[in-house]
């Protein structure tokens, strides 16, 4: 059972870095593709990115110029850096496995990030 | 980029109702399609992929059909745990969600 865990600063100013990490508890990353969703208040499901071992990332066009992604493999976790956040940021952050069949079978629980002075 | 529009919005159905939900891609996306429940507070949950194939442990109530740019998702018997949001999501050009499809209670 893959389990993940997101963790983070749950208040970040405007336009300073949203920076969340995931944990996930599996015998090896490898292998798998590590996604970052979010999900504003009310609204529909956004994919922002993923990352893979090896370091190779595909981002959402809309958030590209944004946002870095990175993977510790030593520590089995992956991270998000979203840059010039603003108000239209603030949604539930989740991470997620993307694995051979390419959706995302296993999801952390999810961190609230509120963008607000 | 590639649009998905979900109908209904919202859906009001009876336990034991046959529930079908439909999404509509703006392009097609040949089979590249999955279908997620989400419960209120909670992440979403994978139901199918590649627009019919269960997931591991989904009831078989739940199927999906369609390819190119239409798709659906029923739910044969409707169950007390059935009340949630759905959404489509597809993955042959990036990755993006539909609006969601909220199932309640009639």
């Amino acid at each position: 059972q893959v389990q993940l865990q997101e963790s983070g600063p749950g208040l970040v100013k405007p336009s300073e870095t949203l920076s969340l990490s995931c944990a996930v508890s599996v015998g090896s990353i490898s292998g798998s593709f590590w996604s970052w969703i979010r999900q504003p208040a009310g609204k529909r499901l956004e994919w922002i990115g993923r990352i893979n071992t090896s370091g190779s990332t595909s981002y959402n066009p809309s958030l590209k110029s944004r946002v870095t992604m990175s993977v510790d493999t030593t520590n089995n976790q992956f991270s998000l850096r979203l840059s010039s956040v603003t108000a239209a940021d603030t949604a539930v952050y989740y991470c997620a496995r993307e694995h051979k069949t390419m959706v995302l079978d296993y999801w952390g629980q999810g961190t609230l990030v509120t963008v607000s002075s | 980029d590639i649009q998905m529009t979900q109908s209904p919005s919202t859906l009001s159905a009876s336990v034991g109702d046959r529930v079908t939900i439909t999404c509509r891609a703006s392009q097609s996306i040949s089979s590249w399609l999955a279908w997620y429940q989400q419960k209120p507070g909670k992440a979403p949950k994978l139901l199918i992929y590649k627009a019919s194939t269960l997931e591991s442990g989904v009831p078989s109530r739940f199927s999906g059909s369609g390819s190119g740019t239409e798709f659906t998702l029923t739910i044969s018997s409707l169950q007390p745990d059935d009340f949630a949001t759905y959404y489509c999501q597809q993955y042959d050009s990036s990755r993006t969600f539909g609006q969601g499809t909220k199932v309640e209670i009639k």
